[in-house]
């Protein structure tokens, strides 16, 4: 089985912290995803990794970074943390689409809940 | 402007009944269509998915069904069980290989026994 591990699966952050999001996929899947869920919002990108060293900005990428150093690990960062960055944050990986014959179906870890006072 | 919606935030249903989660979209160029289930605290989990060339996909209890022409896909679970309580997200992935899926706002449903 796939399986993204979140690194902590709730935090809590004070307003102007710098916050690391760890995530790690055990199946060398190519593309890594981070996602914040939000009540009536659905699920919203905010950055994407097709390699490593790569990267693609989501629909919501403003105050937030991420690294990808490894195949298997996506990290998320808030250089400084704010109150409207309270959410639930969900890393996902796929195996590419292209040349694989693969559905590109995304597998998600159990998320992260930070709060930021 | 949002390509892919789920325009009930809420469904309730009686378990053993018939339960029909809908998705809409805008835009004709998606591929490939998948259904994901989240319970409260957790991750999304893969549900059932269809190509664009396919009409119907089923899996047990459940069967989506693909309207290309109304631009409309149905999640159908049946009969409805108390554990299937959770929120549904539709989403789709835009032709020619895109990596990034496009997500609905989902759906909340609850079977009550």
């Amino acid at each position: 089985d796939v399986k993204v591990t979140q690194s902590s699966r709730y935090l809590v952050k004070r307003t102007g912290e710098k916050v690391f999001l760890e995530c790690v996929q055990d199946m060398d899947h190519e593309n890594m995803f981070w996602y914040r869920q939000d009540p009536g919002l659905g699920l919203r990108l905010i950055y994407f990794s097709y390699d490593v060293k790569m990267k693609e900005k989501g629909d919501i990428p403003e105050g937030y970074s991420v690294s990808r150093e490894k195949k298997e690990r996506f990290s998320l960062i808030l250089e400084s943390a704010s109150t409207n960055q309270t959410s639930m944050y969900l890393c996902a990986s796929s195996l590419s689409r292209v040349g694989t014959g693969g559905t590109g179906e995304l597998f998600f870890g159990e998320g992260s809940r930070l709060t930021v006072l | 402007d949002q390509q892919v919606k789920q325009n009930s935030p809420s469904l309730s249903v009686q378990e053993g009944r018939i339960s029909i989660l809908n998705c809409d979209y805008t835009n004709s160029m998606f591929d490939y269509f998948l259904w994901y289930k989240k319970y409260p605290a957790e991750g999304p989990t893969f549900l059932i998915s269809i190509s664009s060339i396919k009409d119907k996909n089923e899996d047990g209890r459940f069967t989506v069904f693909l309207n290309k022409s109304a631009k409309h896909l149905s999640l159908h679970i049946v009969p409805s069980q108390p554990g299937d309580s959770a929120v549904y997200f539709c989403a789709a992935f835009p032709w020619g290989g895109s990596e990034k899926l496009v997500f609905g706002k989902g759906t909340k449903l609850t079977v009550n026994p």
